[in-house]
């Protein structure tokens, strides 16, 4: 079956540290990967999708990066986190017609 | 993507039929309907998803007008544990899959 994970749960971080958060899929192969960010309150958005290894595009520009090292690894990066990144990040993959959304990482920046 | 549009929150009593509308006036012919839920705290979780007839499954029915430029998605016994945002979003296939989300229905059922 499939899964997704995602880690750390829950992340508080001061103002000016650098930032990694890990997906990782389970059961299926090339999938498209996507990052999004839920600020308190608010509804979700896109950060960065990946159609394969080494493929990133943005959608929202920012002091966050993504990579793809392998097909069923997306991570998202800063090298500088600001106040604005704290939110509640899911990554999540397609299936057949549908998204499968990860548990998420809760993200507090102070 | 199309523009949706969704009430902000509904209430319902829990054993009752909650009835979740969504507008989407400016959908394309190859545009789908998909219904999200998100339950605190938790990622977003695919319930239906219809093209232009009725469909159901063991989660919810999707009901769209002939028009296509409205639908309703029903819970037919609410419980508690149906409380959560719903997200109606119109999406093509060939679009990347990516999602557009709105601020959603924010739907309270209440024992």
């Amino acid at each position: 079956s499939q899964t997704i994970h995602q880690w750390p749960a829950t992340l508080v971080q001061p103002v000016g540290s650098p930032l990694s958060l890990e997906c990782t899929v389970e059961g299926t192969s090339n999938p498209n990967l996507y990052w999004y960010r839920q600020a308190a309150g608010r509804g979700l958005q896109l950060l960065f999708y990946s159609v394969g290894i080494g493929q990133i595009s943005s959608e929202v520009p920012q002091n966050l990066s993504a990579s793809r090292p392998q097909d069923r690894q997306f991570i998202l990066s800063s090298k500088k986190l600001l106040l604005s990144d704290s939110g509640f990040y899911l990554c999540a993959f397609t299936g057949a017609y549908e998204q499968y959304f990860g548990p998420g990482t809760r993200l507090t920046v102070t | 993507d199309a523009k949706t549009t969704q009430p902000p929150s509904m209430d319902c009593a829990e054993g009752r039929a909650a009835n979740l509308p969504c507008n989407h006036s400016t959908i394309s012919g190859n545009e789908y309907v998909y219904w999200y839920r998100q339950i605190h705290s938790q990622g977003p979780q695919y319930i239906i998803h219809g093209l232009k007839n009725n469909e159901t499954n063991e989660m919810a029915s999707l009901i769209i007008t002939e028009d296509r430029k409205s639908s309703t998605l029903i819970l037919p016994h609410a419980t508690l544990r149906d409380t959560a945002v719903y997200y109606c979003i119109v999406r093509a296939n060939n679009a990347g899959n990516m999602l557009t989300f709105g601020g959603g229905t924010r739907l309270m059922v209440k024992p």
